[in-house]
């Protein structure tokens, strides 16, 4: 299965600066998913990033406050703009690596976000 | 609404005692039901994945069932150890996208 990484672990942030994360995987993948898991809450799927095409958000989330990028098929990058106490939660990108034919996703480590 | 709900939210048992987790969810389309454990502070590590036409799957001491016709998936752990204290989280899958549950946070007991 994919090996997934990502940057920061871990940030505490000032209310209204924005925070970038990194995704990266260690081989190519079509598909990449970003999820939001506010504290105590299960994983809410933000958007799916498809290489080459815009980024497809979910109900309750605009491009305006997560713009995402897609560089090339091993990377991804969520920002979270305008950041606001209830923006805290664990972010965490997710790929479908295509080792199984299963659509079975494997996840990164997350990046725990506090905003002061 | 998508929902997937997991019974019990928490579960304490002493070590060597083996358990059953819930997962239900109301919308019986289903392609695969995938079983995902979270320590805490962590990513997700997925343990098992259910195709819509299988009706369990075994890895080591977890074993992993579906029934689509009730909406309900188990995972069952054999002789629980304290290293399998985290959060149980099931999955299901449309094929379109992924719905979690709301987790069993499980604590094993030395």
């Amino acid at each position: 299965s994919a090996v997934i990484s990502q940057k920061p672990s871990r940030d505490i942030c000032q209310r209204g600066t924005s925070l970038t994360i990194q995704c990266q995987v260690d081989s190519q993948v079509t598909m990449m998913f970003w999820y939001r898991q506010q504290p105590g809450q299960s994983l809410t799927l933000i958007a799916t990033a498809n290489q080459g095409s815009e980024a497809t958000y979910e109900s309750g989330f605009v491009i305006d406050k997560f713009p995402i990028s897609r560089p090339n098929l091993t990377f991804s990058t969520l920002t979270v703009s305008n950041m606001s106490p209830e923006d805290s939660s664990i972010y965490l990108c997710s790929v479908d690596d295509g080792s199984s034919s299963y659509n079975e996703q494997f996840f990164g480590p997350g990046t725990r976000l506090t905003v002061l | 609404k998508q929902e997937v709900t997991q019974i019990p939210a928490a579960l304490s048992v002493p070590e060597g005692e083996n358990l059953v987790l819930n997962c239900s969810f109301t919308d019986s389309a289903i392609y695969n039901l995938q079983w995902f454990r979270q320590d805490p502070g962590k990513g997700l590590t997925s343990l098992l994945l259910i195709q819509s036409s299988q009706r369990e799957q075994t890895s080591g001491r977890l074993n992993a069932s579906l029934d689509k016709s009730s909406g309900r998936s188990t995972l069952y752990i054999a002789a629980s150890q304290p290293g399998d204290s985290a959060t149980y989280l099931c999955a299901r899958d449309t094929g379109n996208q992924f719905y979690f549950g709301t987790g069993t946070s499980l604590t094993v007991i030395p």
